[in-house]
This record gives C-alpha cells, sequence and structure tokens, in this order.
C-alpha cells in the first residue's frame, strides 16, 4: 500500500532533550515535506526537500534541522525542543512536477513540557 | 505572499443538510491551485478536492462541490446531503504554480460538527 508513514504518533518531552521524527514513505517520491498545524493557524511548511541531499527551509524552520540521505526518508530533528514548539506535525511527499498531487502521513502529537 | 481566510470557525449541520464552507484567498498570481482538505478524528489529512485557477469549470466529488469565484478571490465549499461521517476539521488551501517548495498556504480551518 502506498503511504507516508510517521512514528511515533504521539510524543511527550521535556524542554531540551533532542527528538527526532521519522518520516518514510514508499512512493519512491522526489519530494518530501514537513508542516506543524496549530489552533487558528491551519498548517505551515517546516521545510522541504526537492530530492537526496536537497534541502530547504520552508515559513517557519527555526528550532527545527532535517536530513535526505536516502530518497525514503525525511527525519524531522528538534535538537533542543522547546514549549512552543508544542504541536502536530505532518510529513508529506509527491512526485517531482506533481506537487498539487501530495501524500500526507497519519501525524505526530508532539507536547513538549 | 499568499494569505489564505476562513472566516467561519465552526459550523454545524443537521445529516442530509447543505452546509458551506467560505474561503477567500489573497494572491498576484494568474496561475495557482486551491484545495479543500478533511481532517477527521483521526487526524489524517484527506484532500477532498482540487480547483486548477485556470479551469472556470466548479469542481464537483460526489456531495462535495466548489463555487470558485477567480475575481473574488473566493472558493466555497459545499457539502450536500451531509452525513456523519463528514464531521470534521476542513481546511482551505492554495498553491501557486511553480512556488519555492511548492508550499500548501492553508486557512485556519473550520470546524464542521453534523448533527443526527
Amino acid at each position: 500500500e502506498a503511504q507516508v508513514t510517521q512514528n511515533p504518533r504521539y510524543l511527550i518531552t521535556v524542554t531540551g532533550k533532542k527528538l527526532t521524527v521519522t518520516c518514510s514513505q514508499n512512493m519512491n517520491h522526489e519530494y518530501m515535506s514537513w508542516y506543524r498545524q496549530d489552533p487558528g493557524l491551519g498548517l505551515r511548511q517546516i521545510y522541504y526537500s526537492m530530492n537526496v541531499e536537497v534541502t530547504d527551509k520552508g515559513d517557519v524552520p527555526e528550532g527545527y534541522k532535517v536530513s535526505r540521505k536516502e530518497k525514503r526518508n525525511f527525519p524531522l530533528i528538534l535538537e533542543s525542543p522547546s514549549p512552543n514548539q508544542t504541536s502536530l506535525y505532518f510529513c508529506a511527499s509527491s512526485f517531482r512536477g506533481d506537487y498539487e498531487k501530495l501524500f500526507f502521513g497519519s501525524g505526530t502529537q508532539l507536547s513538549v513540557l | 505572499a499568499q494569505t489564505v481566510t476562513q472566516s467561519q470557525p465552526e459550523m454545524s449541520v443537521q445529516e442530509a443538510e447543505t452546509v458551506t464552507l467560505s474561503c477567500t484567498y489573497d494572491t498576484s498570481e494568474s496561475n495557482y491551485y486551491l484545495f479543500w482538505y478533511k481532517q477527521p478524528p483521526s487526524r489524517q489529512m484527506i484532500l477532498v478536492i482540487r480547483q486548477e485557477a485556470y479551469k472556470q469549470q466548479n469542481a464537483t466529488e460526489n456531495r462535495f462541490s466548489v463555487n470558485f469565484q477567480k475575481a473574488a478571490k473566493s472558493f466555497s465549499l459545499k457539502i450536500s446531503d451531509s452525513q456523519l461521517g463528514d464531521t470534521a476539521m476542513y481546511f482551505c488551501a492554495f498553491m501557486k504554480h511553480g512556488a519555492a517548495g511548492n508550499k500548501l498556504t492553508f486557512g485556519g480551518g473550520t470546524r464542521v460538527l453534523v448533527k443526527p
């Protein structure tokens, strides 16, 4: 089954403790992206990747890192999480040139205490 | 920069009736896409309908249809014959064709409750 898999689905952590949210897709998509969802603000793009080893900032990149060492994986790294990063996070992917046909993961609810 | 506004934070509708969600956007672009996404309690983002700006005909998908008014920059979603499974958060979104990062710009969402 074609899918974007995020792990974990729920995560509670404390301020300053490094964490990684994983994202993997099995559709051979070149393009991958991370969004965060906050009440009243909808989803906002954090980082995106056009292909392996090609990443760039979205609208709200502060406090996040990403890497794209393999085509299928696009982890989101919070090196020193803070409470304002408490949010619902989504990974998404698509074929290059087919960006209007995004596949979303099932989301990761992160709480930073 | 593009902005998307959904002016109705919450709406309720009786089962089998019709509800219309409003969405307005601001852009100077002429070539873009508009979307409605549904987010049920499972949190999954589900594409409901997609409209290409150069197409004048309004998109429809079964009970879901849009009213796309390009000059007014309006993109409303009509849900006909509402069902309990339509209860969800609905997001309107914009994507500029060829945008850097292929970014979707989302509105703040409208929560729809379908009552039996």
